[in-house]
């Protein structure tokens, strides 16, 4: 069964920084591009970043581009978000996100963690 | 970007209604088009892939259709667990973009 766990939300100040992280299992995560994608509180559902199986290829949404840091460590089955410089509305419940298959088209989602939440504020 | 635009953004419907959500996009993202729902609480749950193939699991009264710019999600009798919030998502291009979301309640 696929699994993704979230963690590492929490409050921080504008400004701050924070790291979340994605623990994965159930499938070879290698094998997977990945994705975050966040909800604002009683928003919709905003994409953030996304990464290949292998991490060559890379790419964010404008929204974030230049603070947010997107990665992952095959070797541990993670996933990760390094946030900096954080703003108000950053916040958000952030999704850990897998594509459906190995090599199908990037961006088609399958697999949804449950969620971690960032809080922004002073 | 390509601009994903629902509608309606909310509707009421009862048990056993057939209920059909639009989804414009406002450039060519050929069949490239999902559809996700999202109860409160929860994370969302994909449905249809590529426009109208249905996830494993996903009962067959939802179905999707529709290519280029113009998609439909279709339930053909709703039931009491339907009733959600629904987004459409485009992959054809970078960025990725949702759709703002149709809340389907309880009439």
């Amino acid at each position: 069964e696929v699994q993704l766990v979230e963690s590492g939300g929490g409050l921080v100040k504008p400004g701050g920084s924070l790291r979340l992280s994605c623990a994965a299992s159930g499938f070879t995560f290698s094998d997977y591009s990945m994705s975050w994608v966040r909800q604002a509180p009683g928003k919709g559902l905003e994409w953030v970043s996304f990464i290949s199986g292998s991490g060559d290829y890379i790419t964010y949404a404008d929204s974030v581009k230049g603070r947010f840091t997107i990665s992952r460590d095959n070797a541990q089955n993670s996933l990760y978000l390094q946030m900096n410089s954080l703003r108000a509305e950053d916040t958000a419940v952030y999704y850990c996100v897998r594509d459906r298959i190995r090599s199908g088209r990037y961006g088609e989602f399958l697999n949804w963690g449950q969620g971690t939440l960032v809080t922004v504020s002073s | 970007d390509i601009q994903m635009t629902q509608s309606p953004s909310s509707l009421s419907a009862s048990v056993g209604d057939r209920v059909t959500i639009t989804c414009r996009a406002s450039q060519d993202v050929s069949n490239w088009l999902a559809w996700y729902q999202q109860k409160p609480g929860e994370a969302p749950k994909s449905l249809i892939y590529v426009a109208s193939r249905l996830q494993s699991g996903v009962p067959s009264r939802f179905s999707g259709s529709g290519s280029g710019t113009h998609f439909t999600l279709t339930i053909s009798s709703l039931q009491r667990e339907d009733f959600a919030t629904y987004y459409c998502q485009q992959y054809n291009t970078f960025p990725l973009t949702f759709g703002g979301g149709t809340k389907v309640e309880i009439k």
